[in-house]
């Protein structure tokens, strides 16, 4: 198994740019969810989906950001417009089950917003 | 306010000996914790679990104590090995109507050969 891809892994981007990050959970898992790791805040919990249905967004830190599951095998985070604060790592991980501890990460997206 | 709290960003260790990594939580509906650990270019990968009606479990060199009163818990590692040298992430997880799993800002182990 391939474990959870994430792509792409390093994105150089500028002020006010859309970003878009993606993800593809293991085979079988039904639960997707996306978190922001900074120096300040460590890992957050963004937003997480269970059958591709959005179940709990209320990390989501603003309206520039949004995130989608058009399918159990893909994910989506969209950064619209993007700012320098949005520098982190982001990390898509999925569960075979609804329950949020059996999580198996994916290797991150490093963002850097200029 | 951070609900998990990792108070050391690091914390160095001589190879052989212990390493404890220590973990704060100030909500009392956790009920279940974990530690992940997080190597350079990869994503965190699970460790070791213990539920809230446990105070201790133990799996090879790690072990994971739960002092519900103090709202603390800590991870043991012993004897520590160089490879073990990562960031270690405490998450704390609710099984209540407001289910939840947040994680701390993590801790930075070096293991020195």
């Amino acid at each position: 198994d391939a474990g959870v891809i994430q792509s792409p892994r390093h994105e150089v981007t500028e002020m006010g740019q859309e970003v878009t990050l993606r993800c593809k959970p293991i085979s079988g898992h039904n639960s997707l969810f996306w978190y922001r790791q900074t120096m300040m805040r460590g890992l957050e919990l963004l937003i997480y989906f269970n059958n591709n249905v959005p179940i709990d967004d209320s990390g989501m830190p603003e309206d520039r950001f949004s995130a989608k599951m058009p399918n159990a095998s893909f994910s989506t985070l969209k950064i619209q417009p993007s700012e320098p604060r949005d520098s982190a790592v982001y990390f898509c991980a999925s569960s075979p089950t609804s329950d949020l501890r059996g999580q198996y990460f994916g290797p991150g997206t490093r963002l850097t917003v200029t | 306010d951070q609900q998990v709290k990792q108070n050391s960003p690091s914390l160095s260790v001589q190879e052989g000996r212990i390493s404890i990594l220590n973990c704060d939580y100030t909500n009392s509906m956790f009920d279940y914790f974990l530690w992940y650990k997080k190597y350079p270019a990869e994503g965190p990968t699970f460790l070791i679990s213990i539920s809230s009606i446990k105070d201790k479990n133990e799996d090879g060199r790690f072990t994971v104590f739960l002092n519900k009163s103090a709202k603390h818990l800590s991870l043991h590692i012993v004897p520590s090995q160089p490879g073990d040298s990562a960031v270690y992430f405490c998450a704390a997880f609710s099984s209540g109507s407001a289910r939840q799993l947040t994680f701390g800002s993590g801790t930075q182990l070096t293991v020195l050969p």
